[in-house]
């Protein structure tokens, strides 16, 4: 069974610029969370879906920061303009629903702003 | 804000000893508790996933205790390796996932 996929592992971009992270998540998984990881700390949630609905994207700064999930299945994250301090690991993850099922993450997008 | 804490941050230990990470939280009505594993440059790989029902979780040698009413988990473990060497990572469920900050485990040949 395939795991998360995500695109791409690394990217590089200067500030004040686009970026896009692309997710792939587990086959029949209705859940699926965008986290951010920065070095030494554990992930935090910055949106989770629900199928096609963000029923939690209350750490999203939404003034930079936009997501989407057609159809339920895949999901992008976009960043418009990056900022230096955006430069983290963004981690997708999904699972079978979000009533604290197991969650699969997949291996991140390591980000750096220039 | 729930918080979820690591104690140690890190830790080092000879091939063969026994360990035990532990996770603590600050609300009792958890969902559920999950150990994750992060090996470096990579994604979290899921190890143990303990129900807020359930006392304990083993796979391997790996054992996973959960005591909600003194907001505690502990990772327990067995025999540890080489392999082992990786961060580990627990995450609470209340109405969402709160990841601790990690314990670098260091098992040294």
């Amino acid at each position: 069974e395939a795991g998360v996929v995500q695109s791409p592992r690394y990217k590089i971009i200067e500030k004040k610029q686009p970026v896009a992270f692309w997710c792939n998540p587990i086959s029949g998984h209705n859940t699926l969370y965008w986290y951010l990881q920065n070095l030494g700390q554990g992930p935090e949630l910055l949106i989770r879906y629900e199928n096609e609905e963000a029923v939690d994207d209350s750490q999203l700064p939404k003034d930079r920061f936009s997501a989407e999930r057609l159809k339920g299945v895949d999901s992008t994250l976009k960043i418009q303009p990056a900022e230096l301090g955006d430069s983290a690991v963004y981690l997708c993850a999904s699972s079978l629903d979000g009533n604290g099922n197991e969650q699969f993450f997949g291996p991140g997008t390591r980000l750096t702003v220039l | 804000k729930q918080e979820v804490t690591q104690i140690p941050a890190a830790l080092s230990v000879p091939e063969g000893e026994n360990l035990v990470l532990n996770c603590s939280f600050t609300d009792s009505a958890i969902y559920n508790l999950q150990w994750f594993r992060q090996d470096p440059g990579k994604g979290l790989t899921s190890l143990l996933l303990i129900q807020s029902s359930q006392r304990e979780q083993t796979s391997g040698r790996l054992n996973a205790s959960l005591d909600k009413s003194s907001g505690r988990s502990t990772l327990y473990i067995a025999a540890s390796q080489p392999g082992d060497s990786a961060t580990y990572l627990c995450a609470a469920s209340f109405n969402k996932f709160y990841f601790g900050s990690g314990t670098k485990l260091n098992v040294k040949p």
